[in-house]
């Protein structure tokens, strides 16, 4: 089955810094992955598209300066969260979309969430 | 607005008990709907995927419904496990917007032994 891995699965980091998350499809091609946040019992919030070689396109209301998105091959996304601070602190989860396949339609496959904590 | 609403919110039962979860989407035009379960601190793991010309589908214990027309689903779990204890959620796609998602908020489901 096509899985996605995320690293870290969790990182604790001081305010100000920056933390980048890793998002990878492992045995398969995904010319688009999206990005979501989680916070606790409450649902998956989409903050950005990523596209292969192109820029990514945000949700409204999440600043493209903060949570930078690089999708630099058919097989990595990354996010970059910029000067973060605490309300920064959340789950964030990836997902990949593969090229299409027959009768799997645009199913999404998801990682397993990076914990971002910011002291 | 597109929209997914499930229900209940949260859910307790015996180990051993059956259970359903409803879910109901406003999401016009109609691609699929998906049934995910996410462990805390784990990512959504796909359990059913359903077009509008499926009415019911089955993954083990879990056997999922539609009705396209009062556009309303169920997943129902048969003899259920510790193991169940998670986050249902469910998830509707568009024709409209390819490969964005409209998420419910989910049920969380705790099975007592």
């Amino acid at each position: 089955g096509a899985v996605v891995s995320q690293h870290p699965s969790r990182v604790i980091c001081k305010s100000g810094t920056s933390v980048k998350i890793e998002c990878r499809s492992l045995d398969f091609q995904a010319t688009t992955m999206f990005w979501y946040r989680q916070f606790p019992k409450q649902s998956l919030m989409l903050m950005a598209t990523s596209n292969e070689g192109s820029k990514a396109t945000y949700e409204q209301g999440v600043e493209k300066d903060k949570f930078l998105i690089n999708h630099a091959s058919l097989t990595l996304s990354t996010l970059t969260v910029t000067s973060a601070h605490p309300e920064d602190s959340s789950f964030y989860i990836c997902s990949a979309l593969p090229f299409r396949l027959a009768g799997e339609g645009d199913t999404q496959y998801f990682g397993p969430g990076t914990r971002l904590t910011v002291l | 607005k597109n929209q997914v609403e499930q229900s209940p919110q949260s859910l307790i039962i015996l180990e051993g008990k059956n259970c359903t979860l409803q879910c109901n989407y406003t999401v016009s035009p109609f691609s699929n709907l998906r049934w995910y379960k996410q462990d805390t601190g784990r990512g959504p793991v796909s359990l059913t995927i359903m077009t509008f010309s499926e009415n019911t589908k089955s993954n083990g214990r879990y056997t999922a419904t539609l009705d396209a027309d009062t556009k309303q689903s169920s997943l129902h779990i048969t003899a259920s496990q510790l193991s169940d204890s998670a986050s249902y959620i469910c998830v509707v796609s568009s024709f409209r917007s390819y490969g964005k998602l409209t998420f419910g908020q989910g049920t969380i489901l705790t099975v007592h032994p």
